[in-house]
């Protein structure tokens, strides 16, 4: 499967535990998004790397949550003291360009339960 | 930032009848506005988008109009199937360096046999 992949697909943890969580793009896409989505509702922005720059970050995204992207590949999302408020899908996406828009290919996402 | 808006949260149609799904965005730098299509359980997959240049575009059974004055866009999807059923997303693209995606609040299409 050439896609977008994500590990893992599910994670149940406990209020107060951190969690990372891995995505790797399209090998030669050098965008990647993390998205989050909650029940009903779109997909939201969390942040944005070209290559292995962290270049936005969404007011979303609480001091609690840190993202790399070592070498401009697999990129990791992390999320301390984790509260029942951080429930949700953890999509990312990838997408080529520079400069110009192109399409996002989304991963399957991780589903994180905090109990 | 960017808003966009999609109605009708549920929509219910017969096979083979045309289903159309709108939305409306805020800001008028947005120049790219992609639809998604997400079934249960699985990722969001791309089924059709359309950039600020262009009023419509077409892929088989499914259609895209793009209004830029009014800001509005919509999907089109003719003689629906069953396999249709899913819930459709908007989203919109603005002309800042990162050109995430804004999303609607999505569709759930059900297409009855």
């Amino acid at each position: 499967d050439t896609g977008v992949s994500q590990d893992p697909r599910h994670k149940i943890t406990k209020r107060g535990q951190n969690v990372t969580f891995r995505c790797d793009p399209i090998s030669e896409h050098n965008r990647l998004y993390w998205y989050r989505q909650t029940l009903g509702q779109g997909p939201e922005f969390l942040t944005y790397f070209q290559n292995e720059a962290q270049l936005e970050k969404s007011r979303l995204l609480s001091d609690r949550f840190s993202a790399e992207r070592p070498k401009g590949s697999f990129s990791t999302l992390e999320i301390q003291r984790t509260e029942q408020g951080d429930s949700a899908m953890y999509l990312c996406a990838s997408s080529l360009g520079q400069g110009v828009l192109y399409e996002q290919y989304f991963g399957p996402g991780t589903r994180l339960t905090v109990t | 930032g960017e808003n966009v808006e999609q109605h009708p949260s549920t929509l219910s149609v017969q096979e083979g009848d045309s289903a159309v799904i709108k939305c409306t965005y805020s800001d008028s730098a947005s120049n790219y506005f992609p639809w998604y299509k997400q079934e249960l359980g699985k990722r969001p997959q791309l089924i059709i988008d359309i950039r600020s240049n262009v009023g419509e575009k077409k892929d088989q059974r499914i259609a895209v109009t793009l209004n830029k004055t009014a800001k509005h866009f919509s999907l089109h999807i003719t003689e629906t199937q069953p396999e249709d059923s899913a819930v459709y997303f908007c989203a919109a693209s603005y002309s800042g360096s990162a050109r995430q995606l804004t999303f609607g609040s999505g569709t759930q299409l059900t297409v009855l046999p």
